[in-house]
């Protein structure tokens, strides 16, 4: 049974570029919750989705940031016109239910470097 | 709102000492409790967690958690610590039933030989 994965694990973008990260769930996890993580601090909530909704985007920037989880596919955060305070590891966990009382899963992360 | 506190930045511990890692909450009930380590490059791997009852909490690898309501603590601890737990470790916290975690800055170990 394979855990949540997620690709690419490295990825380096040119200031104002776009950025597509991508993270399949494990098997039968249909909620997915994407966190970043900045240089020496822990990892701040961004978004939770299920599938094809979003429940909550509190911790997302109002722009440029989006994300989706389509009914067929891996879950999707996607940053436009990426700037150099965006460098940082993007971690997906994902869930069979709403919340921790099931246990999250976390994938390996995507490493964004901007240059 | 809710936060959590890791005071130690970094630790060091020598193989077979044993280890205590500090973690402090600020919520206005009981939150779920959560300890995490992180490997370099890698993800998080939950080690324990605590809903409710026994306060004391037995995890992986060997590790164990208290919860201490009076002192809003939930510092994990380790006998005997192995090279292999070299790692930076991440406390967290969420409402029960709730689905935004919170971490803490997170403790880095360092162990030596």
């Amino acid at each position: 049974n394979a855990g949540v994965m997620q690709n690419p694990r490295h990825l380096v973008r040119r200031r104002g570029q776009e950025a597509r990260l991508r993270c399949s769930p494990m098997k039968g996890h249909s909620h997915v919750y994407w966190y970043r993580q900045l240089p020496e601090e822990g990892l701040k909530f961004m978004v939770y989705l299920q599938k094809e909704n979003i429940i909550d985007e509190s911790g997302m920037p109002k722009e440029r940031f989006s994300a989706e989880f389509p009914k067929e596919g891996p879950s999707i955060l996607r940053i436009q016109q990426v700037v150099r305070g965006d460098s940082a590891a993007y971690f997906c966990a994902s869930s069979p239910g709403q919340g921790e009382t099931y246990g999250y899963t976390f994938g390996s992360g995507t490493r964004l470097t901007v240059v | 709102a809710q936060s959590v506190t890791q005071p130690d930045i970094h630790i060091t511990v020598s193989e077979g000492a044993s280890l205590e890692l500090r973690c402090n909450y600020s919520y206005g009930a009981t939150p779920y409790l959560f300890w995490y380590v992180q490997s370099p490059g890698q993800g998080l791997q939950l080690l324990l967690k605590y809903f409710s009852g026994d306060t004391l909490v037995q995890g992986i690898k060997g590790f164990e958690a208290e919860f201490k309501r009076s002192q809003s603590s939930f510092n994990l601890r380790k006998p005997s610590v192995h090279w292999s737990d070299a790692a930076e470790y991440f406390c967290a916290v969420s409402d029960p039933g709730g689905f935004k975690t919170i971490f803490g800055a997170g403790t880095r170990l360092f162990v030596k030989a």
